[in-house]
């Protein structure tokens, strides 16, 4: 079985600019969770949704953040206009429902010039 | 609110040497908790976890974790290390089962030959 993809796995641009980060879960999984992890803070969960619904958003970082999950199999995690300070690496995990481990991808680098 | 603290940023260790790797957290309400282990440019993958049930909880790769309510703590153990272990060790907490997961800053372990 595939793992969570996520793609890119390496982002480069410059600040102002829109990025769009993307992940398909594992198949048959009904929870996804996105995640930020950076030097100074850690892994910080941002989002997660239960069943294509978002359940808690109470870690994005303010309204340039925004995730959706139009379906079971793909999310993406939206940060218009960027800025140099969310240069991190995103996770993204997915469990087969709320009472399971989660699993994560590989994660995309972003950084902003 | 539950926290999550990792004592050590780093932690060396010679090849064949115990591995302890120590987690104290805080939380409200019994606990879940969770160690994950990063690979370099890899995501999480989950070692162990605690879900109120034995306190002696055993892992992939030979590590276990004990689980100590009165010492607040949940330390990841191996009798012998090996090469393949060294890694970024995260231990997490969560008050809401396996959802919403709090991480600690992280321990890097190095193994020497």
């Amino acid at each position: 079985d595939a793992g969570v993809i996520q793609s890119p796995r390496h982002e480069v641009t410059e600040m102002g600019q829109e990025v769009t980060l993307r992940c398909k879960p594992i198949s048959g999984h009904n929870s996804l969770f996105w995640y930020r992890q950076t030097m100074m803070r850690g892994l910080e969960l941002l989002i997660y949704f239960n069943n294509n619904v978002p359940i808690d958003d109470s870690g994005m970082p303010e309204d340039r953040f925004s995730a959706k999950m139009p379906n079971a199999s793909f999310s993406t995690l939206k940060i218009q206009p960027s800025e140099p300070r969310d240069s991190a690496v995103y996770f993204c995990a997915s469990s087969p429902d709320r009472t399971d481990t989660q699993y994560f991808g590989p994660g995309t680098r972003l950084t902003v010039l | 609110a539950q926290s999550v603290t990792q004592l050590g940023s780093h932690v060396s260790v010679s090849e064949g040497a115990l591995v302890l790797l120590r987690c104290n957290y805080s939380s409200s309400v019994p606990p879940y908790l969770f160690w994950y282990v990063q690979y370099p440019n890899q995501g999480l993958q989950l070692l162990l976890k605690y879900t109120s049930a034995a306190t002696l909880v055993k892992g992939i790769n030979g590590f276990e974790a004990e689980f100590k309510k009165s010492e607040t703590s949940f330390h990841l153990t191996k009798p012998s290390a090996h090469m393949s272990d060294a890694a970024e060790y995260f231990c997490a907490v969560s008050d809401q089962g396996f959802q919403k997961l709090v991480f600690g800053t992280g321990t890097r372990l190095l193994v020497s030959p």
